[in-house]
């Protein structure tokens, strides 16, 4: 049980356009779920906390306009990175997390994002 | 603000050799603490989610242990494998149920 799945796995755009990522809970329902970037040899940052049906919180840092992030039913989100750049190409992770439980996210296996 | 330290960054030991992997955090207000494996280029595999009123946790070869008041965890893996080579990553949930990561210890375990 508590299966994410992230689509796609890998992904190559031109700079300057859009590209959306997937993030849906498989077998429980995510009232809340959350989306982390992580560069090389570094650790996971939090960028962005979704609930189901109401708008994102960002983390301090993190351009909303830029990171679009839709959390329309309670298996799945999704992050949209508009007008994409070289700079944000990095591996995307999103985790889920139910209303049950001891506060546990389960993570998905990720979406790496190369920008050209 | 909460802030999540990892001890040794990177690891290097012969198959076979017990080991412990440190974790510390500033604020002891948490309500779980986690530890998760990273193989490169993947995402993260749960290995021990420890509640703030527990005290260790076992799984197979791996014991986390908690100790809130002092701010530290560990992680003991038993009779390491090359399969255990990876980055072990160690996070705790704050009141605000986020979870904050440490920077990852980098395990290789040699043949």
């Amino acid at each position: 049980g508590a299966v994410v799945s992230q689509h796609p796995s890998r992904v190559i755009c031109k700079s300057g356009t859009s590209v959306k990522i997937e993030c849906r809970s498989l077998d429980f329902q995510a009232t809340t779920m959350f989306w982390y970037r992580q560069f090389p040899k570094q650790s996971l940052m939090l960028m962005a906390t979704s609930n189901e049906g109401s708008k994102a919180t960002y983390e301090q840092g993190v351009e909303k306009d830029k990171f679009l992030i839709n959390h329309a039913s309670l298996t799945l989100s999704t992050l949209t990175v508009t007008s994409a750049h070289p700079e944000d190409s990095s591996f995307y992770i999103c985790s889920a997390r139910s209303d049950r439980g001891a506060y546990e996210q389960y993570f998905g296996p990720g979406t790496r994002l190369t920008v050209t | 603000k909460q802030e999540v330290t990892q001890i040794p960054a990177a690891l290097s030991v012969p198959e076979g050799e017990n080991l412990v992997l440190n974790c510390s955090f500033t604020d002891s207000a948490i309500y779980n603490l986690q530890w998760f494996r990273q193989d490169p280029g993947k995402g993260l595999t749960s290995l021990l989610l420890i509640q703030s009123s527990q005290r260790e946790q076992t799984s197979g070869r791996l014991n986390a242990s908690l100790d809130k008041s002092s701010g530290r965890s560990t992680l003991y893996i038993a009779a390491s494998q090359p399969g255990d080579s990876a980055t072990y990553l160690c996070a705790v949930y704050n009141q605000g149920g986020k979870l904050i990561f440490g920077q990852g210890t980098e395990l290789s375990v040699k043949p």
